[in-house]
């Protein structure tokens, strides 16, 4: 598995302001896997893009994987305290390998 | 379907102690993993397992780090001895497939060393 670098590593909003976290590769990936880790527990697969400019949405969350299959974003509108955790993006290959992740925090 | 089990959830031992952490995975996942993750960091994977066979043991220090996963289904983490930065949360995870799935997660270990 292939580790991309992941930005901002930190991010404090304020709520109901949006969040995004950037992941981007020097070569092409194959697939980007997006997860989530609250505080104190595990992280929890959230999504997986395969295609080439692909976007998927969840409620809230808008996942997009670029062009060239090289960047991913992970963009979350109007956030709310149930946002807050750690967002981890990597590659499933062989193996699962992690990243920092970007820490969001979130203040009512 | 029940999820990645994990015990003991917490283990407080002393340094040069030996510790054993116990993982059984999703049923019919053949892919098992074991990660460490430290406060504040990413999870660093140890080991994997695909079946009872490693695949991926380059992380694990082998002179105190052992894993076992004799048929194939639950796996054993061992350390002997602990040191203190050995402090962390020990996270299994399994998957149904070797490449391009989605990894579960148990609830992890919590590990002090004093």
């Amino acid at each position: 598995g292939q580790q991309v670098m992941q930005i901002p590593q930190y991010q404090h909003v304020q709520e109901g302001e949006d969040f995004t976290t950037y992941c981007n590769s020097s070569t092409t990936l194959s697939n980007i896997q997006w997860y989530k880790q609250r505080p104190g527990g595990h992280p929890v697969f959230l999504i997986q893009l395969v295609k080439s400019g692909e976007v998927k949405k969840q409620k809230r969350l808008t996942f997009q994987f670029g062009e060239a299959k090289k960047n991913s974003s992970l963009h979350i509108t109007a956030t709310q305290t149930t946002d807050v955790g750690t967002y981890f993006c990597n590659q499933a290959g062989t193996a699962l390998i992690f990243g920092k992740g970007t820490t969001l925090s979130v203040s009512s | 379907e029940a999820g990645v089990a994990q015990s003991p959830r917490y283990k407080i031992i002393e340094k040069r102690q030996s510790v054993a952490f116990w993982c059984n995975p999703i049923s019919g996942h053949a892919t098992l993993y074991w990660y460490q993750q430290i406060l504040g960091q990413g999870p660093k994977l140890l080991i994997q397992f695909q079946n009872n066979g490693v695949v991926d043991d380059s992380q694990l220090p082998k002179d105190r780090f052992s894993a076992e996963r004799l048929k194939g289904v639950d796996s054993t983490l061992k350390i002997q001895p602990a040191k203190l930065e050995d402090s962390a949360v020990y996270l299994c995870a399994s998957s149904n497939q070797l490449v391009n799935t989605e990894a579960f997660f148990g609830q992890g270990t919590r590990l002090t060393v004093v």
